[in-house]
């Protein structure tokens, strides 16, 4: 059973406005999120991480909000741009894991039109 | 150049085959990383060395061997490898103490197994 799970497949907006991917995981014990960026033809960059302690974080256009108790997590991208079109990744660490054991999600395809 | 550099980026290989993966790191890192990226799947983490020693193998069948013969390289040999085993394979380093998770991933090597 998956322990991090994207459940869009896919999502499309408009540039200029926000842009939200979601994330649920299962397991109290993921210590750090993270989110990777995609794009075609090439490997996954990190974006923006956030620990288990905090609920934001943020740099630049982008946001991570953890929600603990709905074991939830979302990015926010504003303003969205077409260069932000990419594959986007949600990943966990368990708590006092390697920190190469990173549990991956499917990943959302967005999409920004111009 | 990128930091971490995979060739070939792409390779058809029959199932009696031997291959072999290259992945080399140009960022003083001294842990490495192997994961396996198959259709409508999650990234899965294979393998992870850390200053030349394998510290993880997550339940990877045999046909998959890994090498490390130094922190900047590692290899994944591949032989008699099934139909199923055709994915995106990723190699990934980090600093061993890193408390972000943050793992730096290549562009990959296109496996086809037919």
């Amino acid at each position: 059973d998956q322990q991090v799970k994207q459940n869009s497949p896919s999502l499309s907006v408009q540039e200029g406005r926000i842009s939200i991917l979601n994330c649920d995981y299962t397991n109290s014990m993921f210590d750090y999120f993270l989110w990777y960026k995609k794009y075609p033809a090439e490997g996954p960059t990190f974006l923006i991480s956030i620990s288990s302690i905090k609920d934001k974080n943020e740099d630049g256009r982008f946001t991570v909000f953890l929600n603990k108790s709905a074991k939830h997590l979302s990015l926010h991208i504003v303003p969205s741009q077409p260069g932000d079109s990419a594959v986007y990744f949600c990943a966990a660490r368990y708590y006092g894991g390697s920190q190469g054991n990173l549990i991956f999600g499917k990943g959302t395809k967005l999409s920004v039109k111009p | 150049e990128t930091g971490v550099t995979q060739t070939p980026r792409h390779l058809v290989m029959g199932m009696t085959n031997k291959k072999s993966l290259k992945c080399e790191q140009h960022l003083g890192h001294n842990a490495m990383y192997w994961y396996k990226q198959s259709a409508k799947k999650p990234l899965e983490l294979m393998f992870v060395y850390n200053f030349k020693e394998q510290t993880e193998n997550n339940s990877v069948p045999s046909r998959f061997s890994p090498e490390c013969p130094n922190s900047s390289h590692l290899f994944l040999h591949l032989h008699t490898l099934q139909p199923e085993d055709s994915a995106l394979y990723l190699c990934a380093s980090a600093p061993s103490q890193i408390l972000s998770g943050e793992l730096f991933f290549g562009e990959g090597s296109r496996l086809t197994v037919l």
